[in-house]
């Protein structure tokens, strides 16, 4: 069965700083890896996908790392700002009926 | 573009009643269609999926339900709430191959059973 895993659950960084979210998983026949921004009360939000065959995928600020074979991957925030802070969440496609396995999420506030 | 609505956004129902929550999607056509609820420190589960009318997979034993009245058109019910079914339920949809198939949520529904 198939965990991801966000350690820690929370994490407080002061503004301007580079940052990097960490998630791991229990089983690397993955076909993609995806993380996800989730504002208080609200809906989740694609913010990459990097499929298996990858290594990293950019969005202007964020970069996203895969190592399959060890099952981690990074989120680096470049240059944090206070409109980053949300929850984010680390979700692995395994292709079983299109399930994605989610972790918990890590909370991250952004200070002024 | 594409859309996708839930409604209620907010719900407070007493025990042992009953539920209907609707998601519905706009501007695409036999999407796949995802139930999850998200409950305090344990993290997004899914409840159902469904790749067309009348194919519904449940992936956890519980006393809800779903059903796909139309393509887009998404529904989760119970016939009697329990305090353990309060949480944020999400509606999601997805389309496309399986290495580009990511979702997309809606603003989710926040239940609150008394």
């Amino acid at each position: 069965k198939q965990e991801v895993t966000q350690i820690p659950a929370a994490l407080s960084v002061p503004e301007g700083e580079n940052l990097v979210l960490n998630c791991s998983f229990t089983d690397s026949a993955i076909y993609n890896l995806q993380w996800f921004r989730q504002d208080p009360g609200k809906g989740l939000t694609s913010l990459l996908l990097i499929q298996s065959s990858q290594r990293e995928q950019t969005s202007g600020r964020l970069n996203a790392s895969l190592d399959k074979s060890s099952g981690r991957s990074t989120l680096y925030i470049a240059a944090s700002q206070p409109g980053d802070s949300a929850t984010y969440l680390c979700a692995v496609y395994t292709g079983a009926n299109s399930k994605l396995t989610f972790g918990k999420g890590i909370t991250l506030s952004v200070r002024p | 573009s594409q859309t996708i609505h839930q409604w209620p956004a907010t719900l407070v129902q007493p025990v042992g009643s009953p539920l209907s929550l609707e998601c519905t999607v706009e501007g695409t056509s036999n999407p796949n269609l995802y139930w999850y609820r998200q409950a305090a420190g344990r993290g997004l589960q899914l409840l159902f999926y469904s790749i067309g009318i009348d194919q519904i997979s449940s992936e956890v034993p519980q006393n809800l339900s779903a059903s796909r009245p139309q393509d887009r058109q998404f529904i989760l019910s119970s016939k009697k709430l329990l305090l353990s079914d309060s949480g944020f339920y999400l509606c999601a949809w997805s389309v496309g191959t399986v290495l580009t198939d990511t979702q997309y949520f809606g603003p989710g529904t926040r239940l609150t059973v008394l």
